[in-house]
């Protein structure tokens, strides 16, 4: 595998489930991002993990909980979201100021 | 605080002919980086070019060129020779020193044939 990946690709979940996206970047880099891009919305940054610590919290409710175990891996771990949470969800990892994306996973919330 | 504005919702372009995205943004900052990222339709977010903001010289990746005017804070995106495969939503994207990544609201780019 190489750059950055995502998994799942789509998910699709009920208001009271409890799931977790999972991204993993190839690249040495130290710093890893997840985004939130709504329709008819510009990218809204989430959480920002820098050397494996926390650095931005953008006001994100805290159905949404990250967990950034090792430089290589980031997850977002959600529960009890809600219908408006439905969107693509995006990871990204930087070594610098270029950021390079995952796929994205689509989430469908019920 | 930063903000990024892209006044085109859409843009047309013939194949072979030449389109130009534009992009406004606003910092207090003197050092900072301009991205231009595509989003095809697989939704994957791909760097088309960059610019620092410490360079005078504009940025070109083969048929992509910016045109970087740092006092009126404007950064354009001109694609030549547009092929079908450039149909995508391009994004304009701002970070500074601290490193946070912030975009405009996207302009979609249609290619005709």
């Amino acid at each position: 595998e190489t750059g950055v990946t995502q998994t799942p690709r789509h998910l699709v979940m009920g208001m009271t489930n409890k799931k977790s996206l999972k991204c993993e970047q190839h690249l040495g880099h130290n710093a890893m991002y997840w985004y939130k891009q709504s329709a008819k919305k510009p990218l809204e940054l989430m959480f920002v993990y820098s050397l494996e610590e926390r650095v931005e919290n953008n006001s994100v409710p805290s159905r949404f909980s990250p967990e950034c175990p090792n430089s290589s891996h980031l997850f977002l771990h959600l529960h009890t979201l809600q219908p408006e949470d439905s969107a693509l969800y995006l990871c990204a990892s930087s070594q610098g100021y270029e950021q390079f994306f995952g796929p994205g996973t689509r989430l469908t919330v019920l | 605080a930063q903000t990024v504005t892209q006044s085109q919702p859409e843009m047309s372009v013939q194949e072979a002919e030449t389109v130009t995205l534009s992009c406004t943004y606003d910092t207090s900052e003197s050092d900072y980086y301009l991205f231009w990222y595509k989003q095809p339709p697989s939704r994957q977010m791909i760097l088309v070019i960059r610019q620092e903001a410490y360079k005078q010289q504009n940025a070109t990746e083969n048929r992509f060129s910016v045109n970087f005017q740092k006092a009126a804070k404007s950064f354009s995106l001109k694609i030549s020779d547009s092929q079908l495969g450039d149909a995508a939503m391009y994004f304009c994207a701002y970070t500074d020193s601290w490193g946070k990544l912030q975009f405009g609201a996207g302009t979609q780019v249609v290619v005709t044939p």
